[in-house]
């Protein structure tokens, strides 16, 4: 069964480095999501992507964060220059339609230090 | 604006006996779609089940179902015969196109179930 995969699993940075986390959404989905979830709180939305740019995105979703999708097949998140209070759980998410159900990736927990 | 409130932030229950976690959403749209995803220790997000607002009948899945009250915007989760693996956070979820049809989560209910 397709899935959406990410890599790294986990990302270990200094503040104010520049860190890109990468997904590979599953290949015939059109939608593409980015979510954070701080240690022990909710899924937040952050930005959602379709046909080659933004459609949406949320207050935290500033300046510092950029979505790129290079190529047929990988959907990055940059920051550009990372905080301490940016140290979270990033999730992926695809799906075709925009209403049903997203898939997601496993995961990619980064740390700021 | 659109907001998913989950009151329970914990809930315990006994091995094989039925829960209910607590969803209710507010939104001005007609078209929407409610989502129920678990999330366990090991941190990946699992999709579960999912109502359309004009759905009429409650979706099931398994030993999954939602017990979709309209008027009452409310979603609750059924989990039958609970097992040990059910242990984890769930967190409901609604789509609707006042946010470009994005998802967004309430604040979730940690489940323990009880051998």
């Amino acid at each position: 069964e397709p899935e959406v995969t990410q890599t790294p699993s986990h990302q270990v940075t200094q503040m104010g480095q520049e860190v890109i986390l990468r997904c590979v959404p599953i290949s015939n989905h059109l939608y593409f999501y980015w979510y954070r979830q701080i240690l022990g709180q909710k899924v937040e939305f952050l930005v959602s992507f379709y046909n080659n740019e933004i459609s949406e995105k949320s207050e935290i979703f500033d300046d510092q964060f950029s979505v790129e999708r290079p190529d047929g097949s990988n959907f990055t998140l940059k920051i550009r220059s990372t905080k301490l209070e940016d140290s979270a759980m990033y999730f992926c998410a695809s799906d075709r339609d925009s209403y049903n159900e997203q898939f997601f990736g496993p995961g990619t927990r980064l740390t700021v230090l | 604006a659109q907001k998913i409130t989950q009151t329970q932030p914990g809930m315990f229950v006994q091995e094989k006996e039925a829960v209910t976690l607590d969803c209710t959403y507010d939104t001005s749209d007609q078209s929407y779609g409610l989502f129920w995803y678990k999330q366990p220790s090991s941190g990946e997000m699992i999709f579960l089940i999912y109502q359309g607002s004009y759905d009429e009948q409650n979706a099931t899945e398994g030993r999954y179902s939602l017990n979709f009250q309209k008027a009452r915007k409310s979603a609750n989760l059924v989990i039958s015969a609970s097992q040990l693996g059910d242990s984890a956070m769930y967190f409901c979820a609604m789509r609707d196109s006042n946010n470009n049809n994005d998802m967004r989560f309430g604040a979730g209910t940690r489940l323990t179930v009880k051998p």
